[in-house]
């Protein structure tokens, strides 16, 4: 199992970043793909989860509105994208394999997202 | 949404120690709890789920206990490569949340 991510990306306050997620190694319809950020310093935060299998998504509440997470299973890629961001969104943006139940057995090896002026 | 504390935030070990830290939820979350390890600038490991299951290729020096509301994660003999910072999550109910986690630093 590997689930390999974009690069880091340098965002001013206002725009909007896209984060993809490449996974191998496995049936990638049969686990759901969560998305945990870890701002400098700090702890884990969940940020949703989506279903490869049938485009079931649940957002954490604080995200609602300005995240959007999608797939696409011909490429087994699954992508998160935040919008409005200020800078206290500069973080590591984690994408995770999602296994019963409800805990990330395999990680990406994170993606730093950085927002400045 | 679920809060989960750990503590102590900080702890400070040697070698061969054993090592126990405690994570409690603001609710019921029966056995719905993993620990994870994370080692600087790499992703979480996990370690536990469901309270006390060990992943595997885990060592069996790590063990998780508890139910409801308070949880532990001991490790029996602290070896060099366990320096790292440990995490709980509640996985009994959306949104997922984690603990604010705890150093273990030499």
């Amino acid at each position: 199992v590997q689930l390999v991510q974009s690069g880091g990306e340098v965002k001013k306050p206002g725009a909007s970043v896209k984060v993809s997620c490449k996974a191998s190694g496995y049936n990638f319809e049969s686990n759901g793909i969560a998305w945990v950020r870890q701002a400098p310093g700090q702890g884990l935060e969940w940020m949703g989860w989506i279903s490869p299998y049938n485009s079931n998504i649940n957002y954490a509440p604080r995200f609602q509105g300005r995240l959007t997470l999608t797939t696409d299973t011909s490429a087994t890629t699954a992508s998160m994208e935040l919008r409005s961001l200020t800078s206290d969104d500069t973080a590591v943006y984690f994408c995770a394999r999602q296994i019963w139940p409800n805990c990330f057995d395999n990680w990406g090896q994170g993606t730093l997202v950085t927002v400045s002026s | 949404d679920i809060q989960l504390t750990q503590s102590p935030s900080f702890l400070s070990a040697s070698v061969g120690d054993r090592v126990t830290m405690t994570c409690r939820a603001s609710q019921d979350i029966r056995n719905y709890l993993a620990w994870y390890q994370q080692r600087p600038g790499k992703a979480p490991k996990l370690l536990i789920s469901t309270a006390s299951t060990l992943q595997s290729g885990v060592p069996s020096r790590f063990s998780g206990s508890g139910s409801g509301t308070e949880f532990t994660l001991t490790i029996s003999s602290l070896q060099p490569e366990d320096f790292a910072t440990f995490y709980c999550q509640q996985l009994n109910s959306y949104p997922l949340t984690f603990g604010g986690g705890t150093k273990v630093e030499i």
